[in-house]
């Protein structure tokens, strides 16, 4: 199946902990991206990579830091979370510059 | 910058209704235009784009024409159906250095009453 993948569906944890959330696509892109959702449905994009370089770096707390291994992955840690990093983190890819993103189910952080 | 702004808030519609949600854009030159749709509990999913003057884009009877002289792109569909509720971005994607960029609307709530 050629999809976006993301893990964990879910997380709770507490303030100042630290989380990571994964994302993996077989669809053969080259650039990858992650946007923020908040309760509003508003879609804010946090980070962009091509071909594991950082494209695109919002404006984000110094404590988010994507990770890329390679082209089909791209992971997001959290250090030290914090009540208003609670929402959806949505994983993306498309090819080139493109065109359509195809975005994974995404990752519901509640932070208590 | 670049932006985006499309119908804001919640439509509600009966079944058979004919749909339109507005979406305006401010950039520069010609924009790539995007329309995504959004289920309960998924991802958003792309429905349509389109990259030139007067070029339409549609998808599962949905459809959007590029306006450029009114920097426009309305999503519009003749006769919704209930599972047509769901969450609509139109979204934009800039030339040049925005390239890598696309830049979403605050989405609209679309509620379809059987």
């Amino acid at each position: 199946e050629t999809a976006v993948f993301q893990t964990p569906n879910y997380h709770v944890t507490q303030v100042g902990n630290e989380v990571s959330f994964n994302c993996k696509q077989t669809l053969g892109h080259d650039t990858m991206y992650w946007y923020k959702q908040d309760s509003k449905k508003l879609l804010k994009i946090m980070f962009s990579y091509n071909n594991k370089q950082l494209i695109v770096n919002e404006t984000v707390p110094r404590r988010f830091s994507p990770q890329s291994s390679d082209k089909a992955h791209l992971n997001l840690r959290i250090k030290s979370v914090e009540p208003e990093d609670s929402a959806v983190y949505l994983c993306a890819s498309s090819s080139g510059t493109g065109y359509e993103q195809y975005f994974g189910p995404g990752t519901r952080l509640t932070v208590l | 910058g670049d932006s985006v702004t499309q119908t804001e808030g919640q439509v509600a519609l009966s079944e058979e209704d004919f749909l339109t949600i507005h979406c305006n854009y401010s950039a520069s030159g010609y924009p790539a235009l995007f329309w995504y749709v959004q289920y309960p509990g998924e991802g958003p999913q792309f429905l349509f784009r389109a990259s030139r003057d007067k070029e339409k884009g549609s998808s599962r009877g949905f459809e959007a024409t590029y306006n450029k002289e009114a920097t426009s792109f309305h999503l519009q569909k003749a006769s919704v159906q209930e599972s047509d509720s769901a969450v609509y971005y139109c979204a934009l994607r800039g030339g040049d250095t925005n390239a890598y960029k696309v830049i979403f609307g605050k989405g609209t709530h679309l509620h379809v009453l059987p």
